[in-house]
């Protein structure tokens, strides 16, 4: 199975501060052939079910604000949110679908401090 | 409007056995694939497996391989997840989910409310 490593297991960012999320893959989600990386990203809140972000480690899902944006290789990712607001305290996840069984990271708490 | 629609919170006695539900509409049933994820407090989230209901050939995740089995009936557009005989470290959140493109296993861009299974003598 890949395995999905998140750091930090959580954090605490001020209001309209930048909040980094990384995430590292056992091994490489990057398909040569298309050239893309098979690397997703979600938001959960409280008592709500996850909210897929982007996807293609870098394409945002409609609606979804321009302050978040992903980034990576083929095994290092990184989710930045550029100026954190009070609506996006929430655990973050990143997956891969590279791969059956798709696998998750283990989560990011995301807190105002 | 994409909706996945689940079954309700469910008690049941280790041993007992259960079929929950997902109602899919709004989209074309049997050209997207249709999965199950587990989430626990301490294990995070899980996939489970997956079925693709125009076959309908089924996959699952080695950690659930033979523990669960995944269906569905395409003339009502409800895709299932049993147990024949449950425990307690089955007792967890699980949540229906349908992938972002039809005919692949990518990222799920719609999720289910979420069916509370608890488990427990």
């Amino acid at each position: 199975d890949v395995v999905m490593t998140q750091s930090p297991d959580s954090l605490a960012v001020s209001l309209g501060e930048r909040a980094t999320i990384n995430c590292k893959s056992s091994q490489s989600i990057l398909y040569m052939s298309n050239n893309k990386k098979y690397l997703s990203w979600y938001q959960q809140k409280p008592g709500q079910p996850p909210k897929l972000l982007i996807y293609w480690a870098s394409i945002r899902e409609s609606g979804v604000p321009d302050r978040f944006s992903g980034s990576g290789s083929g095994t290092d990712f990184t989710l930045t949110i550029s100026s954190l607001q009070a609506e996006d305290v929430a655990v973050y996840y990143c997956q891969q679908y590279y791969h059956t069984p798709l696998t998750f990271g283990g989560g990011t708490k995301v807190e105002i401090k | 409007e994409v909706k996945l629609v689940e079954s309700g919170a469910e008690v049941k006695k280790p041993g007992e056995s259960l079929k929950i539900s997902c109602k899919a509409s709004g989209y074309s049933f049997t050209n997207y694939w249709i999965g199950w994820v587990r989430q626990t407090p301490g294990k995070g989230l899980e996939w489970v497996g997956i079925i693709y209901p125009g076959d309908p050939e089924t996959r699952y995740s080695p950690s659930f391989q033979g523990q669960v089995t995944i269906s569905v009936d395409n003339s009502i557009t409800t895709a299932y997840l049993q147990w024949s005989s449950l425990k307690a470290s089955d007792t967890a959140m699980y949540y229906c989910v349908r992938p972002f493109l039809p005919d692949v296993i990518y990222a799920f861009d719609v999720w289910g409310q979420g069916t509370m299974v608890t488990v427990s003598s």
